[in-house]
């Protein structure tokens, strides 16, 4: 099975900082690699697919990078509305998402 | 537009079975994925597996295989999923989600049941 791995668990951060979020995967998922906000008491939200592509109607301030088995997920200007939790998941050999990443306010 | 509806509430005992429905609207139901991930309390998202309504063919993630079973009723457009044997680590919030038009990711969902597994 593939495990994926978020850095950090938890991020303290301030409305305008810029943020990242870091996934690892323990081996290679190409670019099968997605990105998904939820919060508290709802579904999650597909942000991003194959590593980089912006679904519709996601604000251009969230972005995608990386392919292999190391991505990140970057918010460039932090707004209120942002602050959740985000997974990333792989679905290069079946799926499996990481443990998660809550964005707080500082 | 897309929408999945799930059905409400459980709570069990520790060794009986539960099954979830999710009924979809606004699309052709046979032609997506339909997925199954939970959420325990607290914790993070667990894929447990999906299956093509349009054929009923179902792949599991390893570790509910013989535990979980996935089904489709097309005539009412639901999705099913059965999970049995339960352990009070099962508690958690069932939802379903309906992969994108590009397919893989999971672009549409549920609002989610909650299954509480208690004696």
């Amino acid at each position: 099975d593939i495990q994926m791995t978020q850095s950090p668990s938890t991020l303290s951060a301030s409305v305008g900082d810029k943020v990242t979020i870091t996934c690892r995967a323990s081996q290679s998922i190409s670019s099968w690699l997605a990105w998904y906000q939820q919060k508290p008491g709802k579904a999650p939200k597909l942000l991003i697919s194959k590593a980089s592509s912006l679904e519709s109607g996601v604000p251009s301030r969230f972005s995608g990078s990386g392919s292999g088995t190391e991505f990140t997920l970057t918010i460039s200007s932090l707004q209120p509305d942002d602050f959740a939790t985000y997974y990333c998941q792989q679905y290069n050999s079946y799926w499996t998402f990481g443990q998660g990443t809550k964005v707080e306010i500082k | 537009q897309v929408q999945l509806m799930q059905s409400g509430a459980e709570v069990k005992q520790p060794g009986a079975s539960v099954k979830v429905s999710c009924k979809a609207s606004g699309y052709t139901f046979t032609g997506y994925y339909i997925h199954w991930v939970r959420q325990a309390p607290g914790q993070g998202l667990e894929w447990m597996g999906r299956i093509f309504p349009n054929t009923g063919g179902a792949h599991y993630a390893q570790k509910f295989q013989g535990r979980v079973t996935m089904t489709t009723d097309t005539s009412i457009r639901t999705a099913y999923m059965e999970l049995g044997s339960l352990k009070s680590d099962d508690t958690a919030v069932y939802f379903c989600a309906r992969e994108t038009a590009r397919g893989l990711t999971l672009g549409h969902w549920g609002q989610g049941t909650l299954v509480a597994v208690s004696s």
